[in-house]
């Protein structure tokens, strides 16, 4: 079975500031790993996956994520934060044998203040 | 490619009805998926379909919830004798067999408030 525990319900940044989103999987299969953003009122938007390969995901919006295969950590990553990254962040997992559905953490609101 | 669709996006009830959801998925996607997201919390897996078998559902999926796709296309979700603790962000999802995890594409979703 797959799981993912997101740490910080909450992250607070200045804009400008690096972003750090942690995010830590367990599965009993090598993973599939993707991070969402989901803004208020709205569905879920890919920001970048790990399926297999390089190990350093590049997405948009600047974010990129590294998979630690030792460490059981996909954490999500940012430079620099804008205002417009406040959002909802979901870290989510699939087997990546069939691959049917996803299993998501409980995500971490960002917050980013001026 | 207009991407996943849903309707509608905002539905709100009386306890004790019912209440019906369309998806409409990418149209070449022959895999589709049912997502309920309440507040604060992450989605969380119904069920899918592969074309119109429906293949896996969930035990959060209780009797009183049905899902459809009869022709391999659109697909319904319905909530028979809704209670207040349906309420909830009701997301669609699409991909391709082929393609796996490469599609696997959201819509915006309907939000039910039962009242």
């Amino acid at each position: 079975a797959q799981s993912v525990t997101q740490l910080g319900s909450h992250v607070s940044v200045s804009e400008g500031a690096l972003v750090l989103l942690r995010c830590n999987y367990s599965s009993s299969v090598p993973p599939y790993l993707f991070w969402y953003v989901q803004y208020p009122n709205q569905g879920l938007q890919l920001l970048l996956k790990y399926t297999t390969g390089a190990t350093l995901v590049k997405g948009i919006n600047g974010f990129e994520a590294e998979f630690k295969k030792s460490e059981t950590s996909f954490h999500l990553t940012k430079p620099s934060a804008h205002m417009s990254d406040a959002a909802e962040y979901f870290c989510a997992v699939s087997p990546n044998t069939g691959f049917q559905k996803l299993v998501f953490g409980t995500g971490t609101r960002l917050l980013v203040s001026p | 490619d207009t991407g996943v669709s849903q309707d509608p996006r905002h539905k709100i009830t009386k306890r004790g009805q019912n209440v019906t959801f369309r998806c409409d998925p990418i149209s070449e996607h022959n895999r589709l998926y049912w997502y309920r997201q309440t507040l604060g919390q992450g989605p969380e897996f119904l069920t899918y379909f592969q074309n119109e078998a429906q293949l896996e559902k969930s035990r959060l999926l209780s009797d009183r919830f049905s899902a459809e796709r009869p022709k391999g296309s659109f697909s319904t979700l319905e909530i028979q004798r809704t209670e207040q603790g349906d309420s909830a962000m009701y997301l669609c999802a699409s991909s391709s067999l082929s393609r796996g995890a490469n599609g696997y594409t959201f819509g915006s979703g309907t939000r039910l408030t039962v009242v």
